[in-house]
């Protein structure tokens, strides 16, 4: 089955301690994208990978790493969460550019007290 | 940078009426997307519009895309209360990325 997967799901942390978000897909897609949503602000970017090794920044990546070593997997890693960055998170795959078709992943609720 | 604006931010409405949500762009976009969230769930692809002026049709669903290629509108007939969640337009930017809308939430009253 053709899928984007997350893990974890939901993540309740304290502030400081670092953490990875795991992302990956099967479909052999070119472009990853990690997004956060919070209530009235929509889907807001944080992160995009157009293919292996390429990432560039979003509108929101302050505070936020990734890497793109594999096309399969693009991890979201959070050295130093805060509170603000309590948030519903999705990973999202498309082939080719970034404008085709997305595909969502179920998302991660982190909470960070 | 590039912005997608949408409105309404929520729309109410009783079973059986129509809902329209619109979608507009300061620049020109390469194409439109549509997507919908159910409550608790993630963003599920609907449909994409390229062409100036598109229209398209899924069953209830109208999807329209603006001559200038500016703007966008999603309309759907006699709602049902399987049409609630949120609905959000995605306009192709000039970086090759989406430009999400914040979305339009959608509860129907049966």
């Amino acid at each position: 089955e053709a899928q984007v997967t997350q893990n974890p799901r939901y993540l309740i942390t304290v502030t400081g301690k670092k953490l990875t978000v795991t992302c990956s897909q099967n479909m052999n897609h070119e472009y990853m994208s990690w997004y956060r949503q919070d209530p009235g602000l929509g889907l807001r970017q944080i992160y995009y990978s157009m293919n292996v090794e390429v990432t560039d920044k979003g509108d929101v990546p302050e505070g936020y790493k990734v890497s793109r070593k594999e096309k399969r997997n693009f991890p979201l890693i959070l050295e130093s969460p805060s509170p603000n960055q309590t948030s519903l998170y999705f990973c999202a795959s498309a082939p080719g550019q970034g404008t085709y078709e997305q595909y969502f992943g179920p998302g991660t609720r982190l909470t960070v007290t | 940078g590039q912005q997608v604006m949408q409105i309404p931010q929520y729309q109410h409405v009783q079973e059986g009426e129509d809902f329209t949500t619109y979608c507009n762009s300061s620049t020109t976009l390469s194409n439109i997307q549509w997507y919908k969230q159910r409550p608790g769930g993630h963003p599920v692809f609907l449909i994409q519009l390229v062409k100036s002026g598109e229209v398209k049709k899924q069953k209830r669903l109208t999807f329209q895309f603006g001559e200038a290629k500016k703007n966008s509108s999603l309309h759907i007939t006699a709602t049902q209360t399987t049409d609630v969640g949120t609905y959000f337009c995605a306009g192709g930017g000039s970086q090759g990325n989406l430009i999400f809308g914040k979305g339009t939430k959608l509860s129907v009253k049966p």
